[in-house]
């Protein structure tokens, strides 16, 4: 199974910076690659599907990028919303899908 | 839209089982979809557990294979775990929620912790 690896695993970051997170798979995943954002207390919310297009609803300041192995998270300015955990999931060689570790941004 | 709720004991003794559903609004739970079960705990991560299909057709994550069984209830638009021999590592927060077609998962229910202690 793949093994999904986030980098960094925190991120100090100001409002309207522009960030990107990494995800790294421990072998080809295609663009069969999602990206999540998890805040304190709620459930996962799907922002990024097949390593490019964001979910319904999602602003457009996220953008997925990648394939293969390596993929990217970019928020082109961050607002005080978007400070929370981000997660990769591959869905290309399951069962069983697999998660990273996760990302956490943080407000510098 | 199709929305998840979770529920379920909050505490399971060692060695005891865990029984936990999901009942599914918004949406026919037989409407060809998959339907899954994950976990969340500061050690491990986000770790998907299993899915089942409105025909129970199951797939489980290897390693906890053994010790898992998901069933359909189409009657009452649920889904259950079942997770057997419960060791204080079983202690996460359980999320249910939907794989579309490709397997990312939208949407999620709220989640419940379930803690195994004596």
């Amino acid at each position: 199974e793949p093994v999904m690896t986030q980098s960094p695993a925190t991120l100090s970051v100001s409002p309207g910076e522009r960030v990107t997170l990494s995800c790294r798979a421990s072998q080809s995943v295609n663009s069969n690659l999602a990206w999540y954002q998890q805040k304190r207390g709620q459930a996962p919310r799907l922002l990024i599907y097949d390593a490019t297009t964001r979910a319904t609803g999602i602003p457009a300041r996220f953008s997925g990028s990648g394939s293969g192995t390596e993929f990217s998270l970019t928020i082109s300015s961050l607002q005080s919303e978007d400070f929370a955990v981000y997660y990769c999931q591959q869905y290309n060689n399951w069962p069983p899908y697999t998660f990273g570790q996760g990302t956490k941004l943080e407000i510098k | 839209q199709v929305q998840l709720q979770e529920s379920g004991p909050g505490l399971v003794k060692p060695s005891g089982t865990l029984s936990l559903t999901c009942t599914v609004s918004g949406g026919a739970i037989g409407s060809r979809n998959w339907w899954s079960w994950l976990r969340q705990t500061p050690e491990k991560g986000l770790e998907w557990i299993g899915e089942i299909y409105q025909t129970g057709s199951t797939n489980y994550n290897p390693s906890l294979k053994s010790r898992v069984t998901i069933v359909i209830d189409k009657s009452k638009n649920q889904f259950s775990l079942r997770l057997t021999s419960v060791t204080a590592a079983d202690t996460a927060l359980y999320y249910c929620a939907r794989p579309l077609p490709s397997g990312y998962f939208d949407p999620w229910g709220q989640g419940i912790l379930v803690t195994v202690s004596s």
